[in-house]
């Protein structure tokens, strides 16, 4: 059964264009939310996470929202470059059982064109 | 600022033997923790180790064990290598402490080790 999930294995975006990709969870019980970029043969590379008691965290051209009703987070990339062009990984934390490990989403492969 | 360090970068095993793959924190970082990519499963959580003690562990067989030295490096054992066990083995480290602390701070990865099984 997978509690994170990311619907969209690959997305296409024109380059100064805003990226948006998409992450549903099932388990109430995580508190804290992560987003990860892994380029080939690199390990997952930390971009931006969001505690449950905000909404949105932004860090320069990335912005996480969290709507916790949903079920749902969602990273925007404003504007997006070609060097933006990798794996995004969504991945969750703090449920029952799950201290101090991420469950991960299988990924969307961003592909940014000039 | 050094980061999260795993060696070897490939391993080639056959069936039956042990392999032992290593982990270097981030200086500071007291938590470690495993992950195994297998090829079409995603990232799945194998071990997480803070100031020398097994904390949690995924759902993976007793042969997969390990351990977390006084310096905060980890090493990571597999006994009887069977073919399924082919995949990337990423490492993390992230500050420690309590486990709700741990909760609420972004894992680091290295590079990984790629083990093989012929």
């Amino acid at each position: 059964d997978q509690q994170v999930k990311q619907n969209s294995p690959s997305l296409s975006v024109q380059e100064g264009r805003i990226s948006i990709l998409n992450c549903d969870y099932t388990n109430s019980m995580f508190d804290y939310f992560l987003w990860y970029k892994k380029y080939p043969a690199e390990g997952p590379t930390f971009l931006i996470s969001i505690s449950s008691i905000k909404d949105k965290n932004e860090d320069g051209r990335f912005t996480v929202f969290l709507n916790k009703s949903a079920k749902h987070l969602s990273l925007h990339i404003v504007p997006s470059q070609p060097g933006d062009s990798a794996v995004y990984f969504c991945a969750a934390s703090g449920g029952g059982g799950s201290q101090g490990n991420l469950i991960f989403g299988k990924g969307t492969k961003l592909s940014v064109k000039p | 600022e050094a980061g999260v360090t795993q060696s070897p970068t490939h391993l080639i095993k056959t069936r039956g033997q042990q392999a032992t793959l290593r982990c270097s924190p981030i200086s500071g970082h007291t938590s470690v923790y495993w992950y195994q990519q297998a090829l079409g499963l995603g990232l799945q959580f194998l071990l997480w180790y803070d100031e020398g003690e097994e904390r949690n562990r995924g759902n993976f067989p007793p042969r997969f064990s390990g351990r977390q030295f006084p310096n905060y490096s980890s090493e990571l054992n597999v006994n009887a290598l069977e073919l399924e066990d082919s995949a990337l083995y990423l490492c993390a480290s992230s500050l420690g402490g309590w486990v709700w602390e741990a909760n609420n701070q972004p894992q680091h990865f290295g590079d990984g080790t790629r083990l093989s099984i012929l």
